[in-house]
């Protein structure tokens, strides 16, 4: 079964520092775009960042920009987000999401079920 | 960026009535090299992660009935539920994949009337 599961979400302090995992399975992890994606209490989605294949290219929203790093670890079908500086606006749920392949590589089609992080003192 | 805005807000609809949502991109999300269209539309159930329903704003992903359908070009999309079913109630969003940032539309809530 292809499917994606986040880990490492929790209660953390303003100012303080978080790192997702996402852990696939079922697919070739490393022939996909993968996406970190958010939705804030209430609210709409949002895309965080992304990253290719072989981790050579990065993209981050302004937002996230400078305080957080996109990774994976291909030999562990693993991706990663490394927040600092977090603020009460990153509060949300994270969805780690994969790309198709080929040409479509930032169509998200695979989802998984997100794991929450909470910015509160 | 490219900013998504979608209309309406919220609809409801009869059972087995037709929906439809609008999107639309603040710039063209048409490629002319490829002649293709990079948005999708996802289903978002509460409680759930998103569900990605049509790709190149005309595909839909496979498993996905047809009774959803995706039009449009250029700047302006529909994602069309030609028979409301009860499992439809849900949010909908569009989502330009053209350019980073990739970006979502606020979303549409389609309930039962």
């Amino acid at each position: 079964e292809v499917q994606v599961v986040e880990s490492g979400g929790g209660l953390v302090q303003p100012g303080g520092s978080l790192r997702l995992s996402c852990a696939a399975s079922g697919f070739t992890f490393s022939s996909h775009w993968m996406n970190w994606v958010r939705q804030a209490p209430g609210k709409g989605l949002e895309w965080v960042a992304n990253i290719n294949q072989d981790g050579s290219e990065q993209y981050y929203v302004d937002s996230v920009k400078g305080r957080s790093t996109i990774s994976r670890d291909n030999a562990k079908n693993s991706l990663y987000l490394q927040m600092n500086s977090l603020r009460a606006e990153d509060t949300a749920v994270y969805y780690c999401a994969r790309g198709r392949t080929g040409s479509s590589g930032w169509i998200m089609d695979v989802w998984g079920q997100g794991t929450t992080v909470t910015v509160s003192s | 960026d490219i900013v998504m805005t979608q209309s309406p807000d919220s609809l409801a609809v009869s059972l087995g009535e037709r929906a439809t949502i609008n999107c639309k991109s603040s710039q063209s999300v048409l490629d002319s090299s490829n002649n293709k269209n990079y948005l999708t539309w996802y289903q978002q159930k509460p409680g759930q992660p998103p569900k990605q329903l049509i790709y190149w704003a005309s595909t839909r992903e496979s498993g996905v009935p047809d009774r959803f359908s995706g039009s449009g070009s250029g700047t302006d999309f529909t994602l069309t539920i030609s028979s409301l079913q009860a499992e439809d109630v849900a949010v909908y969003y569009c989502q330009q994949y053209y350019s980073t940032p990739l970006t979502f539309g606020p979303g549409t809530k389609v309930d039962i009337k």
